[in-house]
C-alpha cells in the first residue's frame, strides 16, 4: 500500500463546480502539503498544514481552501472550479523539517 | 527571494552519455538542497540531498556537491540508462522562520535517454 494516497486519481468536470480532491497518510507525519504542477512551472504550493490545528497559505493559495480532518487527513477543496486551475495536484508530507513524501497526483481537467 | 533556477530540458542523451543538469539557487541563510525525480506517471520522489556546504549527496549513481561558493547543486552521472528517463527538480528548504521545511522547486529538467 502506498504510504501517501490521493484520491482521485484523475477528475474531469465543468467550470463552476465544487471539487475536493482527499489525501490520507500511513506514515504518521505530522506535516502535510498541497502543491499543483503545471507544464513549464514546476510545483507550487498551494497550503500547508504543521499539524492538525496548524494551516497556512502557499504560493498560490486563491481559489483553493483545505481541511486537516485529522493527522492523517489533508484535502484539498475548489469552491468553484475555473478552466486555469486545470493541473496535475500532488499532496506530501514530511516529519518536521525532514524530506517530503509524495503521493503519486491527481490530474485535475476542468472544461 | 528565495528561488532555485535549473536548465530548462528537455535533454536528450544517448545511453551511457555523461549527464549534468545545473541548478543554483539564491537564498538567505543556508539551505538544504535536494534533487527530486519524478518517473512518468508518478509523484516526485527524493533521489538525494546536502545539508551543508561541500557535503556530497549520492543515490543510484547520481551525484551532487553543495557549493556555496557558487551558490550550486550540480547533478551528476557517469553513464545514464534509458531507466533515467524522466523529470528532474532542484529544490531547497530553508532551516529558519515560520515556513521551515517548506520546499521552493525549480521548473523541472526532462531528461529522455534513448537506447
Amino acid at each position: 500500500d502506498a504510504d501517501v494516497t490521493q484520491t482521485p486519481r484523475n477528475r474531469i468536470t465543468k467550470t463552476g463546480k465544487r471539487i475536493m480532491l482527499e489525501c490520507s497518510q500511513t506514515k504518521g507525519h505530522d506535516r502535510m502539503y498541497w502543491y499543483r504542477q503545471d507544464p513549464g512551472l514546476g510545483l507550487r504550493l498551494i497550503y500547508y498544514s504543521f499539524d492538525v490545528k496548524d494551516i497556512n497559505k502557499g504560493e498560490i493559495s486563491d481559489g483553493y481552501s483545505v481541511s486537516r480532518q485529522a493527522q492523517a487527513k489533508f484535502s484539498l477543496s475548489l469552491e468553484s472550479a475555473i478552466p486555469n486551475q486545470t493541473a496535475l495536484y500532488f499532496c506530501a508530507t514530511s516529519e518536521g523539517n525532514q524530506p517530503q513524501h509524495f503521493g503519486d497526483g491527481t490530474r485535475l481537467s476542468i472544461l | 527571494g528565495n528561488s532555485v533556477t535549473q536548465m530548462e530540458g528537455p535533454v536528450t542523451l544517448s545511453e551511457e552519455a555523461f549527464l549534468t543538469i545545473n541548478c543554483t539557487y539564491t537564498a538567505t541563510g543556508y539551505p538544504s538542497l535536494f534533487w527530486y525525480v519524478q518517473y512518468p506517471g508518478e509523484g516526485l520522489q527524493l533521489l538525494l540531498k546536502a545539508t551543508k556546504a561541500d557535503d556530497k549527496g549520492s543515490n543510484k549513481g547520481f551525484e551532487a556537491t553543495y557549493r556555496k561558493e557558487t551558490t550550486s547543486f550540480h547533478l551528476e552521472k557517469g553513464s545514464v540508462q534509458v531507466s533515467d528517463s524522466a523529470v528532474y527538480f532542484c529544490a531547497l528548504t530553508l532551516p529558519y522562520g515560520g515556513s521551515q521545511g517548506n520546499l521552493i522547486f525549480g521548473k523541472g529538467t526532462k531528461l529522455s535517454v534513448k537506447p
